[in-house]
């Protein structure tokens, strides 16, 4: 019963690097979503998916890519990391269905990035 | 943007009071969700109210979304040490999948 995956849970980074979060789920979900949160910010969207080759932005989307080619997988990328996103970062999923339940997420349990 | 206000954002208790956590926005929600999250892991679904004037009980906490869909409210009758944790409102809009989170109110509950 695996649910949402995400790999590494801890990650250290040099300025300048780039690395990808990988976010696995397998409960058929349509929806996908990464968000990061920082200390007194709460959880901000950073890009989602409604579908594998559909991706759209979220509320925070600089120096992050994304790709959606398959309905399981949504990595994250971060093009040359900065240590303005130094952040836990969360991959959640959820599915297609009425109003009120095609929103409910569910998370993994984080992947913790440190940027040097 | 912050749709979402949650108040107060730490609240420290003893065992078997009672508290009432708050969630206001200026926006219409066509649902409203509230999570729980444990240090070192991601946000846990508590429950999903969608009907303006819905009040749904789970155990000790009882959720009530409010009549224009525009705020809600988390109380926890008795509160336990296991009920300590970080309470995240989140309201979706329209007809899309994305939410908006309020940041959120860390809850300590010592015996």
């Amino acid at each position: 019963n695996a649910g949402v995956t995400q790999t590494p849970k801890f990650q250290v980074l040099k300025t300048g690097q780039s690395m990808t979060l990988q976010c696995a789920q397998d409960m058929n979900h349509e929806y996908m979503s990464w968000y990061r949160q920082d200390p007194g910010m709460g959880l901000r969207l950073i890009h989602y998916s409604v579908g594998a080759g559909i991706t759209d932005q979220g509320e925070v989307p600089n120096g992050y890519n994304v790709s959606r080619s398959t309905t399981e997988d949504f990595p994250l990328r971060l093009l040359s990391a900065a240590p303005s996103q130094t952040s836990v970062y969360f991959c959640a999923s959820s599915f297609s269905g009425t109003s009120g339940a095609k929103n409910i997420q569910y998370f993994g349990a984080g992947t913790r990035l440190s940027v040097l | 943007t912050q749709l979402l206000e949650q108040s107060p954002q730490f609240l420290s208790i003893q065992e078997g009071e009672n508290l009432t956590v708050y969630c206001n926005s200026s926006s219409v929600f066509s649902s409203l969700q509230w999570y729980r999250q444990e240090p070192g892991e991601g946000p846990v679904l508590l429950v999903t109210v969608v009907t303006g004037g819905e009040v749904k009980k789970l155990k000790r906490l009882t959720f009530q979304f409010g009549d224009a869909r525009k705020d809600s409210s988390l109380h926890i009758t008795a509160a336990q040490p296991g009920d300590t944790g970080l309470y995240l409102c989140a309201g979706a809009t329209g007809s899309g999948y994305a939410l908006n989170f309020g940041k959120g109110t860390s809850l300590l509950v010592t015996p």
